[in-house]
């Protein structure tokens, strides 16, 4: 399967610290895309990163992608406790539809 | 959520009853998706459909199908609806069909088969 698989499963820090989440992937993509999912809600989308792209930023948001690595990473800086949410990377490759990871469970303590 | 409403919102049903769930779109996107969520699979795609009556498998199609006979709705169906199929169902749409499309996501159906 293509599905990413997002690194840790579960993230505790304090308010204010940076959190670092990780996706690695197993075949080359086209691109990957990072959603959050607040409990009981839907997915939302924060960033897409092209294969040819490195980095990305969407205001604390931080994306990078190693495609030789296979891996992405998340950076969340200066984080709030309204960033509490499980965050997943999804995956596309070829004419396949998009393939969404298993998440990593972030909680931001006060 | 991005005009996308998901009704119910909440269902218990019996093994072995027909179940719809229904996705509606404010946002005349062409795709619309359906995934279930379940603990430590992530989301996994059961149907898409990209355009009116035009209609594919996912992942995990087996005991499900599909409809959408206006771009606005689409209907996922439980034929005989098993505890396996207890999940929390959401419908996502998407202007691109293919993978680099940004899908926005409804907020769910948590659904319990006894």
């Amino acid at each position: 399967s293509q599905q990413g698989e997002e690194d840790p499963q579960a993230l505790s820090i304090q308010e204010g610290e940076n959190a670092t989440m990780n996706c690695s992937y197993k075949t080359s993509i086209n691109n990957l895309q990072w959603y959050r999912q607040n409990s009981g809600r839907g997915l939302v989308h924060l960033i897409l990163i092209r294969s040819n792209e490195r980095e990305k930023h969407s205001g604390r948001l931080r994306v990078t992608l190693d495609t030789s690595k296979k891996s992405s990473s998340l950076l969340i800086t200066a984080s709030r406790a309204a960033d509490t949410a499980s965050y997943f990377c999804a995956t596309h490759f070829g004419n396949e539809k998009l393939t969404f990871g298993t998440g990593t469970r972030l909680t931001i303590i006060p | 959520d991005a005009g996308i409403t998901q009704s119910p919102r909440h269902k218990v049903t019996e093994t072995g009853t027909p179940v719809t769930l229904r996705c509606h779109q404010t946002e005349n996107h062409r795709y619309m998706y359906w995934y279930r969520q379940d603990p430590g699979h992530g989301l996994r795609l059961i149907h898409y459909s990209y355009g009116v009556k035009d209609t594919d498998k996912g992942e995990v199609s087996d005991g499900y199908s599909v409809s959408r006979s206006k771009t606005e709705d689409f209907l996922l169906t439980l034929e005989s609806a098993t505890s396996s199929q207890t999940s929390v169902y959401f419908c996502a749409i998407s202007e691109s069909g293919q993978g680099d499309g940004i899908q926005y996501f409804g907020a769910g159906t948590r659904l319990s088969v006894l």
